[in-house]
């Protein structure tokens, strides 16, 4: 079963705007990852947050991660048609490095 | 350093065959886990190995089965294919103590 779920499924934007998505997930996790991925292609890791960090920064990324909602947020700012991919969130529920991923988010950056 | 690599990157089978995917982990990592990603879906965990060993299981049928070399490669097979199984198949490689997983650029099996 998926553990997260990314909302919104689809976002479109035009270059220069910022992007937000957001991953609810059920159970409790050891940290959460997050994950681009360019047409159908591998998975590339952008950020990992703890359970017990609430936000954190990686170039034009930010996470949050709010444990009492279970829920995250991944914002990139001043997008770029490069950023154009599909975003995943993966909980570490187990900490065996066994991934649970969502549905994901498509994100379409318009020139 | 050589990041991870999968073969074969297309596949077409049919109902009923066998199929063996191979994936080479990244150097200094002796942890593989495969994921099975059916199109407009997340990828859903099949199993991972840890020194060869079979290290947790996802909800997948005993027709899936994996082995991982001693030198770390691995090996996913999957037997009496159905058409489900078309999908992309993506082989992920961590350190013993790490959390980022570092993913190949999958196989895409198509199965007739």
């Amino acid at each position: 079963s998926q553990q997260g779920e990314e909302d919104p499924q689809a976002l479109s934007i035009q270059e220069g705007e910022n992007a937000t998505m957001n991953c609810s997930y059920k159970t409790s996790i050891n940290n959460l990852q997050w994950y681009r991925q360019n047409s159908g292609r591998g998975l590339v890791h952008l950020i990992l947050i703890r359970s017990n960090e609430r936000e954190k920064h990686s170039g034009r990324l930010r996470v949050t991660l709010d444990t009492s909602k279970k829920s995250s947020s991944l914002l990139i700012t001043a997008s770029r048609a490069a950023d154009t991919a599909s975003y995943f969130c993966a909980t570490d529920w187990s900490n065996d490095y066994k991934l649970s991923f969502g549905a994901g988010t498509t994100v379409t950056v318009r020139a | 350093e050589t990041g991870v690599t999968q073969s074969p990157t297309h596949l077409i089978k049919t109902r009923g065959q066998q199929v063996t995917l191979r994936c080479s982990s990244q150097s200094g990592h002796n942890t593989v886990s495969w994921y099975q990603q059916a199109l407009g879906q997340g990828p859903q965990f099949i199993f991972q190995y840890y020194r060869e060993e079979e290290n947790g299981r996802g909800n997948f049928p005993p027709r899936f089965s994996g082995l991982q070399f001693p030198n770390y490669s691995s090996e996913l097979n999957v037997n009496a294919l159905e058409l489900d199984d078309s999908a992309l198949y993506l082989c992920a490689s961590s350190e013993t103590s790490g959390e980022e997983q570092f993913f190949g650029p999958g196989t895409r099996l198509t199965v007739l």
